[in-house]
């Protein structure tokens, strides 16, 4: 059974930085493309990136570019999500979730998520 | 501010059948599959339409999806009041190189 574990959120500081990760298990993960989305409190989905299964590529929601950096670890199943200079519009709940042969928001197995906090 | 819009609200009565539509743009629901997460509040988003029409394993066929041009639409038949969630829809927009998702539908079952 898939299984998607986020872990890292917390309060921060607006300003610093905070490093999410998403352990996988249950499934191939280095044939999957990973994708982070978020969900401020009350708010709608909202997509942040996607990383290749190979870690090669990456795709950013222009809210965040320049800001946060996806990377994966395959020996490890696990992919990351850096996010610096945090603002409180960030404030929100991260899910990293699975897509299976593309980009696409085709997301079959999701996590249970983890909340940041950006305040002061 | 989606790029996708959605309705925000719509409702029905048990056994009725309820649509909830997704307008975008040839940038992305133009040229790229649409897909449909319903999201139960408190809980992670699940799929439930993906490529436009089909359905994962599991998911009752009351549920169906389908596109024409620019638009996608989600139809729940022989409502139940288990159906009562957020409904978004999703897709991969080629000018923004991002996935964008609508602003979700809230379903009341009235």
């Amino acid at each position: 059974q898939a299984q998607l574990v986020e872990s890292g959120g917390g309060v921060v500081q607006p300003g610093r930085s905070l490093r999410l990760s998403c352990a996988a298990s249950g499934f191939m993960f280095r044939v999957y493309a990973m994708h982070w989305v978020r969900q401020a409190p009350g708010k709608g989905l909202d997509w942040v990136a996607v990383i290749s299964p190979d870690g090669d590529n990456e795709y950013y929601a222009d809210s965040v570019k320049g800001r946060f950096a996806i990377s994966r670890d395959n020996s490890k199943n696990t992919v990351y999500l850096q996010m610096n200079s945090l603002e409180a519009e960030d404030t929100a709940v991260y899910y990293c979730a699975t897509t299976y042969g593309s980009y696409a928001p085709q997301c079959d197995y999701w996590g249970q998520g983890t909340l940041v906090t950006v305040s002061s | 501010q989606s790029v996708l819009t959605q309705s925000p609200s719509a409702s029905g009565t048990p056994g009725q059948r309820v649509t909830i539509s997704c307008s975008g743009s040839s940038s992305n629901i133009g040229s790229n599959y649409v897909h449909w997460y319903q999201q139960v509040p408190g809980t992670a988003p699940k799929l439930l339409i993906y490529r436009n029409d089909q359905r994962p394993p599991g998911v009752p066929d009351r549920f169906s999806g389908s596109k024409s041009g620019t638009s996608a639409s989600l139809a729940i038949s022989g409502l139940r009041s288990e159906d009562e969630a957020d409904y978004y829809c999703a897709a991969w927009d080629d000018s923004l190189s991002e996935s964008v998702f609508g602003g979700g539908t809230q379903l009341t079952v009235l």
